[in-house]
């Protein structure tokens, strides 16, 4: 089973509609999680770490399920902008020093 | 004043080469990393380090020995190099527990 699973998409979504991401995660043991961005050819960029009591930034939303180890990525008002690739990021090891696992990513697609 | 930098951004070298990629980071941070993202767009850590002090190592062939001369700089070695290395590496560094800074990446191409 993978660490760490997303659907790789691609989600083909209209400029200004309101798109949804999940992701689930294996290790039950996992303490920290975040959404990576990254765009064609580029490095992966922090968009946002998710919180068990669930956050926001903006048009942005993140949800922590650990009961379901599922985590969340809402995207409302999208932009052409927002078209990327979105990672789902895994602490697994806990402490210092710690690689994150990623997901293979969910391609976004916003269309004019 | 990039915060994260990597040379060279891209890299084409015949199988059975050895050849070395460069990482520098003036964030002041006491953990960098290596990882790899293959052409499934699969990104895998590869090693970590803190402080000079190899913490991670992942199942990756010996044929990668990365160097840490300083908290500064984390240098990937690839000795033998053969197709399978073709991917792209990016390094990236933290300050404990934060956020990961990845650097633009290294486009390795094995011939």
């Amino acid at each position: 089973r993978k660490e760490v699973e997303q659907d790789p998409g691609p989600f083909n979504v209209p400029e200004g509609a309101t798109v949804a991401f999940n992701c689930t995660y294996s290790n039950s043991a996992s303490q920290s999680f975040f959404w990576y961005r990254q765009d064609c050819r580029k490095e992966p960029k922090l968009l946002m770490s998710v919180y068990s009591s669930g956050n926001e930034d903006g048009r942005f939303t993140a949800q922590l399920n650990r009961a379901s180890q599922y985590i969340s990525l809402l995207i409302r008002d999208s932009k052409l902008s927002d078209s990327a690739t979105y990672l789902c990021v895994v602490n697994i090891r806990g402490g210092g020093a710690d690689g994150l696992t990623f997901g293979k990513g969910t391609h976004l697609i916003i269309q004019p | 004043d990039t915060a994260v930098s990597q040379t060279p951004k891209y890299l084409v070298t015949q199988m059975g080469n050895d050849k070395s990629i460069k990482c520098e980071q003036n964030l002041g941070h006491d953990t960098m990393y290596w990882y790899k993202q293959d052409s499934k767009k699969f990104l895998k850590i590869m090693f970590s380090y803190n402080n000079k002090e190899l913490i991670i190592n992942e199942t990756v062939p010996n044929r990668f020995s990365p160097k840490s001369p300083d908290k500064a700089h984390l240098n990937l070695h690839i000795n033998s190099l053969e197709l399978g290395d073709s991917a792209v590496y990016f390094c990236a560094s933290s300050s404990r527990g934060n956020e990961q800074f990845f650097g633009p990446g290294t486009r390795l191409t094995v011939l």
